[in-house]
């Protein structure tokens, strides 16, 4: 068990441009959480996987924002023409099971915007 | 829409301490979950403890318990001989019976002072 792998670390970009991360979740994990947490806050639920099918996404911020997981194994977030308000950390969690079943954070991508 | 307050922003108790810390929640669902998460500095998010609401008797996990009072929606954590280790944010979090995200509160900055 290696825990959930997130990348990059920090991303620092220019606002207008396109920016993904990527989640690798625990290997035996079939769901799959995305969260934001700006300063201050608790994090904020975006969207979550079942496998590869994506179930709750009427939770993500913007058109602008969008989710993968293609084979049901790693994960994407992209987040298109960013703007100042996107600054925070993204954090993506991982879970095997949904009740009691705890979800296993990341450390989080912090992204900032210039 | 579920919502979930945590009304002590920040919170300082010296080592071997007792301190509690409070969460209130709103949900018209009968079945839930509650978790306690744990954010140390710079550090990802771990699992403290957990509840599931129809259980009557309160979590206990090492020097970690809770105070769950359904008809109150009100899920406190007491943390007993408090430890230097033990400062970090802490999270109240609800989740529903289905398969969606935790909802989270804004967190309570514990410090424990030697």
């Amino acid at each position: 068990d290696t825990g959930v792998s997130q990348d990059p670390r920090h991303k620092i970009t220019k606002r207008g441009q396109n920016v993904t991360f990527r989640c690798d979740p625990i290997s035996e994990h079939n769901r799959l959480y995305w969260y934001r947490q700006t300063l201050g806050q608790g994090p904020e639920f975006l969207t979550y996987f079942q496998n590869e099918a994506q179930l709750e996404k009427s939770r993500l911020l913007s058109d602008r924002f969008s989710a993968e997981r293609p084979k049901g194994s790693f994960s994407t977030l992209e987040i298109q023409r960013t703007e100042q308000g996107d600054s925070a950390m993204y954090l993506c969690a991982s879970s095997s099971g949904q009740g009691l079943q705890p979800q296993h954070f990341g450390d989080g991508t912090r992204l900032s915007i210039l | 829409a579920q919502t979930v307050t945590q009304s002590q922003p920040e919170m300082s108790v010296q080592e071997a301490e007792t301190v509690t810390l409070s969460c209130t929640y709103d949900t018209s669902e009968n079945n839930y979950y509650l978790f306690w998460y744990k954010q140390p500095p710079s550090r990802q998010m771990i699992l403290v403890i957990r509840q599931e609401a129809y259980k009557q008797q309160n979590a206990t996990e090492n020097r970690f318990s809770v105070n769950f009072q359904k008809a109150a929606k009100s899920f406190s954590l007491k943390i007993s001989d408090s430890q230097l280790g033990d400062t970090a944010m802490y999270f109240c979090a609800y989740s529903g019976g289905g398969a969606d995200g935790l909802t989270f509160g804004k967190g309570t900055h514990l410090i424990i002072q030697p």
